[in-house]
């Protein structure tokens, strides 16, 4: 167990729709990473807060968007929902810069 | 920015046996680290070492250790007496500065009893 946990493990929706999957860092984690895991794309960066504050971005669509909130848990919003969005979204979390980063057991979104 | 190969998609080694997993690199960061995560088929991402790229010495964790050259930008990953329990994709990842992580597209390290 990591110390990361993600919410919920599984989702299921349509084409079109909106959802929100959340992260909560391990005790004392600042940082807190997404990333994507597809077939085709392998796993990819998305986006990184800092004790609230958006510190890296990656290749996150437009269509998706991040908050880290004051107790430092994430979430991280799916818009307008596409085939290809189906994947395994991860969250990690670090201490801060150099610090290994600690994986989330992941959300398995899958859009029909 | 920073890129990371992992040339085999698949190995296969027999239980006990030791096994090289290989990985390159390449990076404009002057204070990077990298890492060797494992995905068993839970699907959960497991760290397995990490480099300092400023440290000399190669990593070790147990039956895991490293191959670090640093001017040919290898990172290479030795387990030896392997287990069943070592069966899973294997990935190569870069951190730098911004500490956002680099994956490689993986290695499938299959254990043979």
């Amino acid at each position: 167990d990591s110390g990361v946990t993600q919410t919920p493990k599984h989702l299921i929706t349509a084409t079109g729709q909106r959802v929100t999957l959340r992260c909560s860092p391990r005790s004392g984690d600042l940082s807190v990473y997404w990333y994507q895991q597809s077939l085709d794309q392998g796993l990819q960066f998305l986006i990184q807060y800092y004790n609230g504050e958006e510190r890296a971005k990656g290749n996150i669509l437009e269509r998706f968007s991040a908050q880290q909130f004051p107790d430092l848990h994430s979430e991280l919003n799916l818009s307008s929902l596409e085939l290809g969005d189906s994947a395994l979204y991860f969250c990690a979390s670090s201490a801060g810069g150099g610090d290994t980063q600690y994986f989330g057991p992941g959300t398995r979104l899958t859009v029909l | 920015a920073q890129t990371v190969t992992q040339s085999q998609p698949e190995m296969s080694v027999q239980e006990a046996e030791t096994v090289t997993l290989s990985c390159t690199y390449d990076t404009s960061e002057s204070d990077y680290y990298l890492f060797w995560y494992k995905q068993p088929p839970s699907r959960q991402m497991i760290l397995v070492i990490r480099q300092e790229a400023y440290k000399q010495q190669n990593a070790t964790e147990n039956r895991f250790s490293v191959n670090f050259q640093k001017a040919a930008k290898s990172f290479s990953l030795k387990i030896s007496d392997s287990q069943l329990g070592d069966a899973a994709m294997y990935f190569c990842a870069a951190g730098g500065g911004a500490q956002k992580l680099v994956f490689g597209q993986g290695t499938r390290l299959t254990i043979n009893p």
